[in-house]
Formats: C-alpha cells, structure tokens, sequence
C-alpha cells in the first residue's frame, strides 16, 4: 500500500510570498489532515477534511492559509503572503474512515524556511 | 494549544538500556497514541491505547495509562542505535462530530541511543 505523498520536500521563500504544498493520501481514506510543526515542538493540526468537506478549521490562520481538498482526493495547503513565523514542517495525514481508533499515517512533510 | 506534555525532554542511554518516557495530558480522552519520528521515516504511528486499557504491549514497547493521574509513560526495552529519535504522544478525544479523530500532540522527547 503506498504511502502519503507530499511535495514538495523542501521549499525556501521570501516573506510576504507565496507558497502551495501538495498531499495525495492513501487510497481509499476519507479523512484528510494537515499539521504545522514548528522546530522543537509537536505538531500542530491546522486543518482536517472529510472527504471533500472541512470539519475543523478552527486553528487555520484564514487570513493568509487556505486549503482545498478536490474530489475528496488530493489536498493543496496554500499560504498568502507568507511570514517569518511560517518557517515550519507542513504534515498531510490521512485515515480511514471507521472509528475513532484508527490510525491516521502521516507524509514526510514539507520543510518551509522563509526568508 | 498543546495537551500533552513530555518528559523528559532529552534523553541519552546506551544501546541495551531501558528507555522511559512520560506523558501528561489535561483533558478527558477517548485514547493516547504515541509516535515516533526521525528524519528519515517521518512520523510513524508506533501504539495505541484506549482509554479504558491500562497497559500495552507491542514488540519491545510498552505503555501504560492512567486516567486517574491523567498520564502515560513508554517503555522501550533493551533499546538500540535505530530507536534514536523523537516521541511524541498524541491524545484524541471524543467529542463527537467535527473533532472526531483529532490528535492533540504534546511536545516530544528526544531519545538518543549510543552505540
């Protein structure tokens, strides 16, 4: 079974620009997440779809991140414009969907530095 | 904000030791989870405990959780070189709709097996 994938790995910006992340969970999981991991900390849930469809937002920065989830597939986490305190690992997660136990399997992440 | 809390936040044993980690959380819980994540592999889902067990075993792991002092602790028997990384422990509760499924992550502790 594949994995979460991300991209990209790596990404270096100025403040004030723009940036997108990607995420394509594992097949067949309804739930979809997306962390913020600021170094020496854990991670930090931003946002959280199920299916195509957020139920929880409440810690997402709207006035400059926004998240779409096309389809009920793929994720696309965007930051506009960015900030110094943005400088962070981007986790997507995923999880099926069936109970409250199930295990959500996380990405690599993507490291962003802004400058 | 952050549920849980780790401790300690650094720890340094040789290879065969026994390494044991803490975790405090605040609020009432469906379950804790505990993670594991290193540069190379990411995050990895490593156990799971509800809130009605008291201790789990898994491989050379094993966790234990008290509700009543609302805190939980890893062991990690006769540790190796490859367990060096970070551990987190992640709480999720049931609250019921739009939150089902999030996890609360604390801060992690660094564990670092010497050869």
């Amino acid at each position: 079974e594949a994995g979460v994938a991300q991209s990209p790995r790596y990404k270096i910006i100025e403040k004030r620009q723009s940036v997108a992340f990607w995420c394509n969970p594992i097949s067949g999981h309804a739930t979809l997440y997306w962390y913020q991991q600021i170094l020496g900390q854990g991670p930090k849930l931003l946002i959280q779809f199920q299916n195509n469809g957020v139920v929880d937002d409440s810690q997402l920065p709207k006035d400059r991140f926004s998240a779409e989830r096309l389809k009920g597939v793929d994720s696309t986490l965007k930051i506009q414009p960015a900030k110094l305190e943005d400088s962070a690992v981007y986790l997507c997660a995923s999880r099926r969907w069936g109970g409250a136990s199930d295990t959500q399997y996380f990405g690599p992440g993507t490291r962003l530095t802004v400058l | 904000s952050q549920q849980g809390e780790e401790d300690p936040q650094a720890l340094s044993i040789q290879e065969g030791e026994n390494a044991t980690m803490n975790c405090s959380y605040k609020t009432s819980i469906n379950n804790l989870q505990w993670y594991r994540q290193n540069s190379g592999r990411g995050l990895v889902h490593l156990i799971l405990i509800r809130s009605n067990e008291r201790e789990k075993h898994s491989g050379r792991l094993r966790v234990t959780l008290d509700t009543s002092k609302k805190s939980s602790s890893l062991l990690i028997t006769a540790s190796r070189a490859a367990d060096t990384a970070s551990y987190f422990c992640a709480t999720q509760r049931n609250s019921g709709g739009t939150s089902y499924g999030k996890l609360t992550f604390g801060q992690g502790t660094i564990l670092t097996v010497h050869p």
